[in-house]
């Protein structure tokens, strides 16, 4: 069974440009999860979608923005890139449910770098 | 509103030693827990997860967890460190009160085993 898969693994992006990443989760699951990780604020959930609809958004400014397709692949994207934007992003897949006990599963990340 | 602590971000044992990384966690529903495991550039890798039933949960690569009501504790243990446990560890609680899958995660404990 294929894992997680986030694409590309790494970008480097001037400020003020955008930037999209996706991610391909597990087959069979319907939700997927963004994160962001960076050394001052840890983990930071970014949002959630379960058959494209977003479920959760965490405390990130509109500039974070994502969709999930009929496939459950998502993407999500980011407008006007600020330096702080720099981090590991990450997707998460979870559950052919909605029973939230369920572990996730972690892609290798997009290292995102703004310059 | 759930939320995780770990004391210690850096924690160095001798290769062959006890392993103990510590987690709290704070939450108004009975919690489901998750201990993952980084290694650098990579994702998170699930080491174990308690959601119900026995409150000793063995997970990969020899680590066990203690799920303590009483403490509101879930302590990741290894009896014996290898060196290919050096890796940076999170505790995460899913955030059950928003019926999503959103984890919130501690700040992480960076492993380093000497030899």
């Amino acid at each position: 069974k294929a894992g997680v898969t986030q694409t590309p693994r790494y970008l480097i992006k001037t400020r003020g440009q955008q930037v999209t990443l996706s991610c391909s989760p597990i087959s069979g699951h319907r939700s997927v999860s963004w994160y962001q990780q960076t050394p001052g604020q840890g983990l930071q959930f970014l949002f959630e979608y379960f058959s494209e609809t977003q479920r959760n958004k965490g405390n990130f400014p509109g500039r974070f923005s994502g969709r999930q397709f009929s496939n459950s692949r998502s993407e999500m994207n980011v407008s006007t890139l600020e330096l702080g934007d720099s981090a590991l992003y990450l997707c998460a897949s979870n559950g052919q449910g909605p029973n939230i006990n369920t572990e996730a599963f972690f892609g290798q990340g997009t290292r995102l770098t703004v310059v | 509103a759930q939320s995780v602590t770990q004391l210690g971000s850096h924690v160095s044992v001798s290769e062959g030693a006890l392993v103990l990384l510590r987690c709290n966690y704070s939450s108004s529903v009975p919690p489901y827990l998750f201990w993952y495991v980084q290694y650098p550039n990579q994702g998170l890798q699930l080491l174990l997860k308690y959601t119900t039933g026995a409150t000793l949960v063995k997970g990969i690569n020899g680590f066990e967890a203690e799920f303590k009501k009483s403490e509101t504790s879930f302590h990741l243990t290894k009896p014996s460190a290898h060196m290919s446990d050096a890796a940076e560890y999170f505790c995460a609680v899913s955030d059950r009160g928003s019926g999503t899958y959103k984890y919130i995660f501690g700040t992480g404990t960076r492993l380093k085993v000497l030899a």
